[in-house]
């Protein structure tokens, strides 16, 4: 079973606007949430972390939201440059600590000049 | 710091054929993950080792699959007599263990003929 689902597999929008990418769990054990970039060719670079204490982490462009109660989170990147064109991921990580991230299929974003 | 490495990047070999691929963990990591990744889908978790001792081994992992980091540095995740369905792209990852966060290396696509 899936436990971490991204339902869109892909979105495009525009340079200097929002990009906001959509991740679902079904699991309440989970308590810690990533979100990781993967350009061609390359592995996954982490981007941006959040516990399941919190409802909010923010980074630069980058903001993470958690809505614990509909189990979901959410990817902004604001405002989208093209660079940040590539496959994100999600992944979950549960209590304790052990280790193993369970990962979405992913959402290719096109950004576009 | 180089960050986490793997080799080789590439490797194409005959069904029935054995493979060894090599991670190199970031130093100071004691922590490392060996995911594997087909076409459309997120990584999937294969096993971890903490040092030297391999705590988690996912049902993924079966008879023909073998890990080892030896002195707690450097792993191989070895296949035996492959098939066609081993083909993918096969990530490592470390960290520290009492971070979440999980840095990839490159990983090694295996395509199995």
């Amino acid at each position: 079973d899936q436990q971490v689902k991204q339902n869109s597999p892909s979105l495009s929008v525009q340079e200097g606007r929002i990009s906001i990418l959509n991740c679902d769990y079904t699991n309440s054990m989970f308590d810690y949430f990533l979100w990781y970039k993967k350009y061609p060719a390359e592995g996954p670079t982490f981007l941006i972390s959040i516990s399941s204490i919190k409802d909010k982490n923010e980074d630069g462009r980058f903001t993470v939201f958690l809505n614990k109660s509909a189990k979901h989170l959410s990817l902004h990147i604001v405002p989208s440059q093209p660079g940040d064109s590539a496959v994100y991921f999600c992944a979950a990580s549960a209590l304790p600590n052990t280790g193993k991230l369970i990962f979405g299929q992913g959402t290719t974003l096109q950004v576009k000049p | 710091d180089t960050g986490v490495s793997q080799d080789p990047r590439h490797k194409i070999t005959k069904r029935g054929q054995n493979v060894t691929f090599r991670c190199d963990p970031i130093s100071e990591h004691n922590r490392l993950y060996w995911y594997r990744q087909t076409l459309g889908q997120g990584p999937e978790f294969l096993t971890y080792f903490q040092n030297e001792a391999q705590l988690e081994k996912s049902r993924l992992l079966s008879d023909r699959f073998s890990a080892e980091r030896p002195k707690g540095s450097f792993s191989t995740l070895e296949i035996q007599r492959t098939e066609q369905g081993d083909s993918a792209m096969y990530l490592c990852a470390s960290s520290l263990a009492e971070y979440y966060e999980q840095y990839f290396g490159p990983g090694t696509r295996l395509t199995v003929t």
